[in-house]
């Protein structure tokens, strides 16, 4: 059974500080997404990570993967407030043509002045 | 634009009583996905289905029942067997291709009453 586990669960940290996201997996994924969520919305689409050593990045935020070591980083370079929101990682495993999201327990953002 | 749409957005169930979640999407993806959130936690799947008249059972699909009639629609309905229904549920379609991702609804929050 896949197993996707994230930490920290819960991250508070102050403006302009630098983080990062760990995203462990138990067993060989095709790809990796990372996902942001407000609170009562639904999901948006940061990054596909399609292959070892893939890096992506988009404004304050950079994700990597490392599919040796089942392992996704969201790194989080000088924090604003607006980055608070819950992220997700999710991977997706196709078998038999049917391919499915396995997602981690997420990580709340608090970013406090 | 394309998208998917759910309704209605929030929705009472008294006890014992089945309810349906509207799930249709206009992107002329084949396969479509229902994930079920409870709060401070990851999405975890419900049912999907990859064609039309096919559909299969996900981590937790107890309680619940689905259909695929239509390539658009992928109605879930919780039946009086699911005895927490409480939830956040999301709605997903993903287009089959080599370079594919997944779009997500906006949600349907589920109380009981």
């Amino acid at each position: 059974e896949l197993k996707v586990e994230q930490n920290p669960l819960f991250l508070s940290m102050q403006e302009g500080k630098n983080y990062t996201i760990y995203c462990n997996y138990s067993t060989t994924s095709d790809r990796l997404y990372w996902y942001r969520q407000d609170p009562g919305k639904s999901l948006e689409s940061l990054f596909v990570l399609l292959s070892n050593g893939a890096v992506k990045q988009e404004g304050r935020l950079m994700a990597s993967l490392d599919t040796k070591a089942r392992l996704s980083t969201l790194h989080i370079t000088a924090a604003v407030h607006d980055l608070s929101a819950t992220y997700f990682c999710a991977v997706d495993i196709l078998r038999h043509s049917a391919s499915k999201l396995t997602f981690g327990t997420g990580t709340r953002l608090q970013v406090t002045l | 634009d394309g998208g998917i749409t759910q309704s209605p957005k929030y929705l009472f169930r008294k006890e014992g009583q089945n309810v349906t979640l509207s799930c249709e999407q206009n992107l002329n993806h084949d396969a479509m996905y229902w994930y079920r959130q409870d709060p401070g936690q990851g999405l975890r799947l419900i049912y999907y289905s990859q064609i039309v008249n096919d559909f299969q059972k996900g981590d937790i699909a107890e309680g619940y029942s689905v259909s695929r009639e239509k390539k658009e629609s992928f109605p879930l309905t919780v039946t009086s067997a699911q005895k927490n229904p409480t939830a956040f549920y999301l709605c997903a379609s993903r287009v089959d291709s080599l370079d594919y991702g997944y779009t997500f609804g906006s949600g349907t929050r589920l109380t009981v009453v």
